[in-house]
């Protein structure tokens, strides 16, 4: 596809459930990054991926969080035992090369609404 | 502690006129600023950026200034557009320390532009 995908867009979550939420990046991009955006916030950094490695995971919330890119493409965005306060839009975004600091654009996807009830 | 602040959440302006968003940062590391454009239930949009050596970019009818010694920067969209309301994102980057560049936000202002 021609832009970042995300799926599922919307995901509804009992308290103590697992999700898993899936990130497609362009094709080709080297870079991807994880933020959450809680309501009325701007998006918080949560991780980076350069290819399959995970060199940045310092916005991580807590253990409970956990992120994997492993073929470089794909990325699944992973909350065991969801809380209240995990609800918030989990953004994707990648870019080109090895990160925003060359002046790289970083595009997103739409987002993946969660609500742990 | 908010690194990246845009202290007005919301700008109504009538079309054709200019709109101004502002937006003030706290860390003299940062080198690369960004503003990211948004609509309901879409990401963001990249808009225009500005590299922290430069005080102006501009591409259309949008001119990013940058005032590093007041650690302030602006969004001029001239002239304003009803398609332009949409919800405005100021963004920093940094190198150093190990960051690869992900992106601080501000928390946004809702711009309206009324026709």
């Amino acid at each position: 596809g021609a832009g970042v995908s995300q799926s599922p867009r919307y995901k509804v979550a009992k308290r103590g459930q697992d999700v898993a939420l899936r990130c497609d990046p362009i094709s080709g991009h080297v870079s991807l990054f994880w933020y959450q955006q809680a309501l009325g916030q701007g998006p918080e950094f949560l991780t980076y991926f350069q290819n399959e490695a995970q060199l940045d995971k310092s916005g991580l919330p807590s253990d409970r969080f956990f992120a994997e890119r492993p073929e470089g493409s794909v990325s699944t965005l992973k909350i065991q035992r969801t809380q209240q306060e995990d609800s918030a839009v989990y953004l994707c975004a990648s870019s080109l090369g090895t990160g925003l600091w060359k002046g790289e654009t970083q595009y997103f996807g739409p987002g993946t609404r969660l609500l742990v009830l | 502690d908010q690194q990246v602040k845009q202290n007005s959440p919301s700008l109504s302006v009538q079309e054709g006129r200019i709109s101004i968003l502002n937006c003030d940062y706290t860390n003299s590391m940062f080198d690369y600023f960004l503003w990211y454009k948004k609509y309901p239930a879409e990401g963001p949009t990249f808009l225009i950026s500005i590299s922290s050596i430069k005080d102006k970019n501009e591409d259309g009818r949008f001119t990013v200034f940058l005032n590093k010694s007041a650690k302030h920067l602006s969004l001029h969209i001239v002239p304003s557009q009803p398609g332009d309301s949409a919800v405005y994102f100021c963004a920093a980057s940094l190198n150093y320390g190990g960051s690869q560049g992900n992106l601080i936000f501000g928390k946004g202002t809702k711009l309206s532009v009324k026709p």
